[in-house]
């Protein structure tokens, strides 16, 4: 089973500056297909999990372009480059190249 | 608009069974995949089965042999059967669309209901 480990667990930040949250598959997550199935999603508390980002790096309709994701194989980065109000809450790293696995999350506080 | 709402969820006893349904509106499921993904409560979210209108259904290892999934395409409604439930069941189970035409990823969720098992 493919492992996602989420980095940092938790992370203040300061509304208006940029906040960037780390994620690690136990293995590479390219598909044969060529693709990467990487997704972000977002859990405001009280409310069910929203997509944000899927194949790495492409916004969900609707999400702002504040919202940025990178990276490749096995190691991936979600990038907020303003901090708003409505950021807060739980965001989680999804892989569905194999199978479905979830990150344990990374909680965002505004300090 | 796409809409998913969950019902079912309840107090139940260690070894009693539950039902969940999954209303959908604005596309068809019989020709999505469907998924259940659950939320122990401060927990984070775990998958916890996936359906093809292939009939192919996926578990995962902690409620396998204990839990179906299926659909009823005429009522656009997705099930969970959950039989022989356990304490570490509790959860807020959220229905989820599973999209693979273009990305692979779970697009609309629904607001979830809550499993409580405890005697």
């Amino acid at each position: 089973d493919i492992v996602m480990t989420q980095t940092p667990l938790s992370s203040p930040v300061t509304l208006g500056q940029p906040a960037s949250i780390s994620c690690r598959s136990s293995q590479s997550l390219l598909h044969s297909d060529g693709n990467t199935y990487l997704s972000w999603l977002h859990q405001r508390p009280g409310q069910p999990p929203r997509l944000l980002m899927y194949k790495i790096s492409i916004r969900f309709s609707g999400v702002p372009d504040r919202f940025s994701g990178s990276g490749a194989g096995t190691d991936f980065t979600l990038k907020i480059s303003r901090v708003e109000a409505e950021d807060v809450g739980v965001y989680y790293c999804m892989q569905t190249t194999q199978y479905w696995t979830f990150g344990q999350g990374t909680k965002l506080e505004i300090k | 608009e796409v809409q998913l709402v969950e019902s079912g969820g309840g107090l139940i006893q260690p070894g009693g069974s539950l039902r969940l349904s999954c209303e959908a509106s604005g596309f068809t499921v019989s020709s999505n995949y469907m998924s259940w993904v659950r939320q122990a409560p401060g927990k984070g979210l775990e998958w916890v089965s996936v359906t093809h209108s292939d009939g192919s259904t996926y578990y995962a290892d902690s409620v396998k042999g204990r839990f179906t999934i299926s659909r009823d395409n005429s009522k656009n409604t997705l099930s969970l059967q959950m039989n022989s439930l356990r304490a570490e069941d509790t959860a807020v189970y959220y229905c989820a669309r599973y999209d693979t035409l273009t990305g692979r990823y779970f697009d609309y969720w629904g607001q979830g209901t809550l499993v409580t098992v405890s005697s």
